[in-house]
C-alpha cells in the first residue's frame, strides 16, 4: 500500500492554464505539506496543514491555493501557470510532533511550456 | 526558524571509498535530526534519524551522530556502492511549540563510480 500518493506523476501544460495536483495519505497523520523542488534539488516548504487547518503559508504567489477536504487529503491548485512554476512538487505527511519524520510522495513533475 | 548548512556537491567517489557529508544546523531547542535520500526519479526516503544528543542513527551502512556541542549531524559510510548514488538531504525536525515542518539543506549529490 502506498503511504503518500500524489497524482499525476507528470504534468505538461501550457502557460496560463489552471491545474491541480492531488495528494492522499493513508498513514493516519494529522499534518500534510507541499514542497517545491527546483532544478538544483533545493526543497522549499510551500504550505502545511494540520487537521485541515492551514498552519504554514510561505511566500508563495497567491496563484497557488491548497485545499484540504479532510486530513487525509491535501490538494494543490495552481492558476495561470507560468514558466517559472516548472518544478517537482512533493506532498508529504507526518504526525506533526517533535520527534517524527515526514513521509513523502513520489513527486509530480510539472512542466509549463 | 531552523536552518541547515550542508556540504555542497556534487561528490564523486569510487566504489568502496569512505563517505562524509557534513551538516550543521541552527535550531530553536533540540530538534530530532534526519537524513533523507532521494534516488533518481523518486521521492525522498528517510535514511536515518537521531532524536537526542549523542544518539547515533544508522541504516544501510550509513551513520550519523547528533552532536549538540557542534550542532552537527555529519553523514558517514565506510564503503560506498554504486547503488548509493543519490541526493542526500540533512534536515532538523520540528522544534518548539507550533513548529511542524522539516527544514532541508540544499542536498548533496553523490555519484559512485565502479
Amino acid at each position: 500500500d502506498t503511504a503518500v500518493s500524489q497524482t499525476p506523476k507528470y504534468l505538461v501544460t501550457q502557460m496560463g492554464n489552471d491545474k491541480s495536483i492531488k495528494c492522499e495519505q493513508n498513514l493516519g497523520h494529522d499534518t500534510m505539506y507541499w514542497y517545491k523542488q527546483d532544478s538544483k534539488k533545493f526543497l522549499k516548504i510551500m504550505f502545511s496543514y494540520n487537521n485541515k487547518e492551514l498552519i504554514i503559508n510561505e511566500t508563495v504567489p497567491n496563484r497557488f491555493s491548497p485545499k484540504s477536504p479532510d486530513k487525509a487529503h491535501l490538494n494543490l491548485h495552481i492558476n495561470s501557470l507560468e514558466l517559472g512554476d516548472s518544478a517537482v512538487y512533493f506532498c508529504a505527511s507526518s504526525l506533526g510532533q517533535v520527534n517524527t519524520e515526514a513521509f513523502f510522495g513520489q513527486g509530480t513533475r510539472l512542466t509549463v511550456v | 526558524g531552523n536552518s541547515v548548512t550542508q556540504m555542497e556537491g556534487p561528490v564523486t567517489l569510487s566504489e568502496e571509498a569512505f563517505l562524509t557529508i557534513n551538516c550543521t544546523y541552527t535550531a530553536t531547542g533540540y530538534p530530532s535530526l534526519f537524513w533523507y535520500v532521494q534516488y533518481p526519479g523518486e521521492g525522498l526516503q528517510l535514511l536515518l534519524k537521531a532524536t537526542k544528543a549523542d544518539d547515533k542513527g544508522s541504516n544501510k551502512g550509513f551513520e550519523a551522530t547528533y552532536r549538540k556541542e557542534t550542532t552537527s549531524f555529519h553523514l558517514e559510510k565506510g564503503s560506498v556502492q554504486v547503488s548509493d548514488s543519490a541526493v542526500y538531504f540533512c534536515a532538523p525536525g520540528p522544534s518548539g511549540a507550533g513548529s511542524y515542518q522539516l527544514t532541508f539543506g540544499k542536498g548533496t549529490k553523490l555519484s559512485v563510480i565502479p
